[in-house]
């Protein structure tokens, strides 16, 4: 069963409007990331955070924004959509530490924009 | 920067054929190495992992050793399965360090 979950599953929507993708876990992780996935396979690191209040920008510039006011909670928001940004959108989080840690990713939201 | 580099994919199998999926990687220090795979519509899931040079993964039928000498961690399976189709991702990672993926190998299993 996921620990970490995305909303919506599947979005498809009209160029120009707001968007916000919902991640959400219940593990009690401080890290966590978005990944963008292209159609060949590849992960593109976004964006990321390592607690609250803490958030930066991945290898990929993004025109997207992020937030996290909840240890649990990391939205992701375009303020206006646009066909370049249809993808496949995965959050993941991870453990801190010293320690080598996984990532468990959610199942991702995969996002059309027409 | 460290990198992880997979086999050019994609590949296709018969159920029952022997599996081979390499992954070399650039790293300096001792890294962890991951497997992890994405099944279709789905997000990633971790397979297997070794944390030090000649620990051997293994999960669900699949197998990976950590070899330092030849900076290499190949995912192996024995037998291959329909249910087996999916896209595998090798990773690496070095403490309190974000992950670093290859590109992905598609696998797909032809009955």
């Amino acid at each position: 069963e996921a620990d970490i979950y995305q909303t919506p599953r599947y979005l498809v929507i009209g160029t120009g409007k707001k968007i916000t993708l919902e991640c959400s876990q219940t593990m009690g992780h401080d890290k966590m990331y978005w990944y963008q996935q292209d159609p060949g396979m590849e992960l593109h690191l976004i964006h990321y955070s390592y607690g609250v209040n803490s958030t930066e920008k991945g290898d990929l510039s993004s025109e997207s924004t992020v937030s996290r006011i909840r240890t649990e909670h990391f939205p992701l928001t375009l303020e206006s959509a646009r066909p370049s940004h249809t993808s496949q959108y995965l959050c993941a989080s991870s453990e801190s530490g010293t320690g080598v840690y996984g990532y468990t990713f959610g199942s991702g939201t995969r996002l059309t924009v027409v | 920067g460290d990198s992880v580099t997979q086999m050019e994919g994609p590949v296709t199998l018969s159920e029952e054929a022997f599996l081979t999926i390499n992954c070399t990687y650039t790293a300096t220090g001792y890294p962890s190495l991951f497997w992890y795979v994405q099944y279709p519509g789905e997000g990633l899931q971790l397979l297997l992992k070794a944390t030090k040079a000649d620990d051997k993964g293994s999960n669900k039928g699949f197998e990976a050793t950590y070899r330092k000498e030849t900076t290499s961690f190949h995912l192996e399976k024995g037998s291959v399965q329909v249910s087996d189709s999916a896209v595998y991702f090798c990773a690496l990672s070095k403490r309190a360090q974000k992950l670093v993926f290859g590109q992905g190998t598609r696998l797909t299993i032809n009955p």
